[in-house]
């Protein structure tokens, strides 16, 4: 079965440092890897994705995503945060591929990213 | 335009009612499903239909059930409601057949639902 994991709760960084929300995969098959972000009350935003192509991938507001294949990661990155950055951030993984796909994914437990000014 | 809309935003309720959220998608997809977030921020599928037809149904017990009266809409009622059933619920869409799959979901805005 398709799983991701997020292993850090929590992360903190200092407003104009970069930031890394760690994300691993565990997959049968080719990995379709999603970043999303959740602000407090509101439902869940795609920042993006990776399906193929190119490791790094860009995405909304300044996000970055670098898929490796060896170390089965999709980490989330940004150069510089802002204190607008602090939310929860989920990585996900579509369940599924082909004829049978549902298109379902499913997400790892959440990383809190605080950003301190 | 919301892309995907859910009613009520919130609800609060007594044990023992019973409560519907609705959901619609204007992005023309062919898929919905319905997700659950608990108390720790944890989401889980619950349930997805496919142009009408259910397609996941996840171990959920069956008080929960949802309705979709075409690829637009997906509702989801809730009978005997219980403590354990405060969460809020997300409805989301995604184009799972044919030409333009992109492979991302797109979520509404959730609907808190509290058990009294």
């Amino acid at each position: 079965a398709q799983s991701v994991a997020q292993p850090e709760d929590q992360v903190n960084v200092a407003e104009g440092n970069p930031l890394t929300v760690k994300c691993t995969y565990s997959v049968s098959g080719n990995p379709y890897l999603f970043w999303y972000v959740q602000y407090p009350n509101r439902g869940l935003q795609f920042l993006l994705k990776y399906i193929t192509g190119d490791n790094l991938v860009k995405g909304s507001y300044g996000f970055e995503a670098e898929f490796n294949k060896s170390q089965t990661s999709f980490h989330l990155k940004k150069p510089s945060a802002l204190v607008s950055d602090s939310a929860l951030y989920f990585c996900a993984v579509r369940d599924g591929y082909g004829s049978g796909n549902t298109g379902k994914l499913i997400f790892g437990q959440g990383t809190t990213l605080q950003v301190k000014p | 335009d919301t892309a995907v809309s859910q009613t009520p935003k919130y609800l609060v309720t007594q044990m023992g009612n019973d409560k519907s959220i609705k959901c619609e998608q204007n992005l023309g997809h062919d898929t919905m499903y319905w997700y659950k977030q608990d108390s720790k921020k944890f989401l889980k599928i619950m349930f997805s239909y496919n142009n009408k037809e259910l397609i996941i149904n996840e171990t959920v017990p069956n008080r929960f059930s949802p309705k979709s009266p075409d690829k637009a809409h997906l509702n989801l009622h809730i009978n005997s409601l219980e403590l354990g059933d405060s969460a809020v619920y997300f409805c989301a869409s995604s184009q799972v057949g044919g030409t333009g799959v992109t492979g991302e979901l797109f979520f509404g805005e959730g609907s808190r639902l509290t058990v009294l």
